[in-house]
């Protein structure tokens, strides 16, 4: 299955713990963003990142997470310290960066469900 | 900016009756229009976009969406449902310019089809 792949598919972390999310993106693409979806929601936008560089990080709480895609290895995204309130699923979604390096198709993986008790 | 807005949270509909699910937006430049569904537990499937080009955009498993710049719509029509269309329908808007390569959801429409 050449999709995106996101791991662990469900997460569960007592508050002040600290959650680490992880995103593969499809074969070939070199573009990653990842959007919450709270409860009755519909997606929100994190983070906007390309290989070792963070494009786009309007959406991100200013304190507590962090996203990063190293040159080698999967997209992380870090919740420190989680609270009651992050309780969402987190999906990430990427994109080849072909189309004039930016507007190209966004292709979303299953999600990872964060249960913060 | 831009904002999506999809009126209708539940829609209910009988087994091979036609459907339509709304989305309007509002934007400042102009923008590129997508309809994703997502089956209960799973991620966004691109059901259909809109870039440019004739208005009447046709999608996977029967789905079609008309942009209307004018009302500033990009409603979601299917003839007759199936069961197995019963999910959870998101519109988005991505600017063409400036905004990054964000995409600006609505808050779903969920829509289930009954026997």
């Amino acid at each position: 299955n050449a999709g995106v792949m996101q791991n662990p598919r469900h997460l569960v972390r007592r508050r002040g713990q600290e959650a680490r999310l992880r995103c593969s993106p499809m074969k070939g693409h070199s573009h990653v963003y990842w959007y919450r979806q709270l409860p009755e929601e519909g997606l929100k936008f994190m983070v906007y990142l390309q290989k070792e560089n963070i494009i786009d990080e309007s959406g991100m709480p200013k304190e507590r997470f962090s996203a990063e895609f190293p040159k080698e290895g999967p997209s992380i995204l870090r919740i420190q310290q989680v609270v009651r309130g992050d309780s969402a699923a987190y999906f990430c979604a990427s994109s080849s960066g072909t189309s004039g390096g930016s507007r190209d198709t966004q292709y979303f993986g299953p999600g990872t469900r964060l249960t913060v008790l | 900016a831009q904002s999506v807005t999809q009126l209708d949270s539940q829609v209910p509909v009988f087994e091979e009756a036609p459907v339509e699910l709304r989305c309007n937006y509002s934007s400042s430049v102009s923008v590129y229009l997508f309809w994703y569904v997502q089956y209960p537990n799973q991620g966004l499937q691109l059901l259909l976009k809109y870039l440019s080009g004739s208005t009447l955009v046709k999608g996977i498993n029967g789905f079609e969406a008309e942009f209307n710049k004018s009302q500033t719509s990009f409603h979601l029509r299917k003839p007759s449902v199936h069961i197995s269309d019963t999910a959870e329908y998101f519109c988005a808007v991505q600017a063409l310019t400036g905004g990054g390569n964000k995409l600006t959801f609505g808050t779903g429409t969920q829509l289930k089809v009954e026997l």
